[in-house]
């Protein structure tokens, strides 16, 4: 059974600091690894998504890589701002689903 | 086309009573897939389609719970004799079809169970 984890539960860092979220995963049979920003009480928003054959993703700020033989995914975000407060997931599809970690709660104080 | 939609947004409900959530996919995605997300806690999957046809169930999925999508297009979530851990937000996602595709969230039903 693939277990997802995701370390710290909670972040708090100035603006302009770069954010560097972890994910672990104890299956590397997926088929990809998606990256997702929840704000409070909302819906999930997909940020990036690698492909099992991927090493890395990137959009505007955001950079992501992929190592399954460690089980291992980074998200990084770079010059943070006050608007990237929010939950990040990571989320692994293997079969018909999407298997989820428990989140990073990152504030970026102003 | 403005994305995955959930009907009603927040629904309370007393103990014992029956509830039903909709979801209306994007329009041509023929896989549609319903989560579960409690307080603190990532989404859990419950159960997925294609087209009409419902392919996988999760355990969570108790004799309770019911989804049914008939005619491909939108899906139904009911859950009966409704008990308080049933309290919960139910995401509804959908995808142009499995693995290496993007599974894209609706804004989810936030349920209270009194």
């Amino acid at each position: 059974k693939q277990e997802v984890t995701q370390i710290p539960a909670a972040l708090s860092v100035p603006e302009g600091e770069n954010l560097v979220l972890n994910c672990s995963f104890t299956d590397s049979a997926i088929y990809n690894l998606q990256w997702f920003r929840q704000d409070p009480g909302k819906g999930l928003t997909s940020l990036l998504l690698i492909q099992s054959s991927q090493r890395e993703q990137t959009s505007g700020r955001l950079n992501a890589s992929l190592d399954k033989s460690s089980g291992r995914s980074t998200l990084y975000i770079a010059a943070s701002q006050p608007g990237d407060s929010a939950t990040y997931l990571c989320a692994l599809a293997a079969g018909n689903k999407l298997t989820f970690g428990g989140g990073t709660r990152v504030l970026v104080k102003p | 086309d403005t994305g995955v939609s959930q009907n009603p947004r927040h629904k309370i409900t007393k103990r014992g009573q029956n509830v039903t959530f909709r979801c209306d996919p994007i329009s041509e995605h023929n896989r549609l897939y319903w989560y579960r997300q409690t307080l603190g806690q990532g989404p859990e999957f419950l159960t997925y389609f294609q087209n009409e046809a419902q392919l996988e169930k999760s355990r969570l999925l108790s004799d309770r719970f019911s989804a049914e999508r008939p005619k491909g297009s939108f899906s139904t979530l009911e859950i009966q004799r409704t008990e308080q851990g049933d309290s919960a937000m139910y995401l509804c996602a959908s995808s142009l079809s499995s693995g290496g595709e993007t599974q894209y969230f609706g804004p989810g039903t936030r349920l209270l169970v009194l």
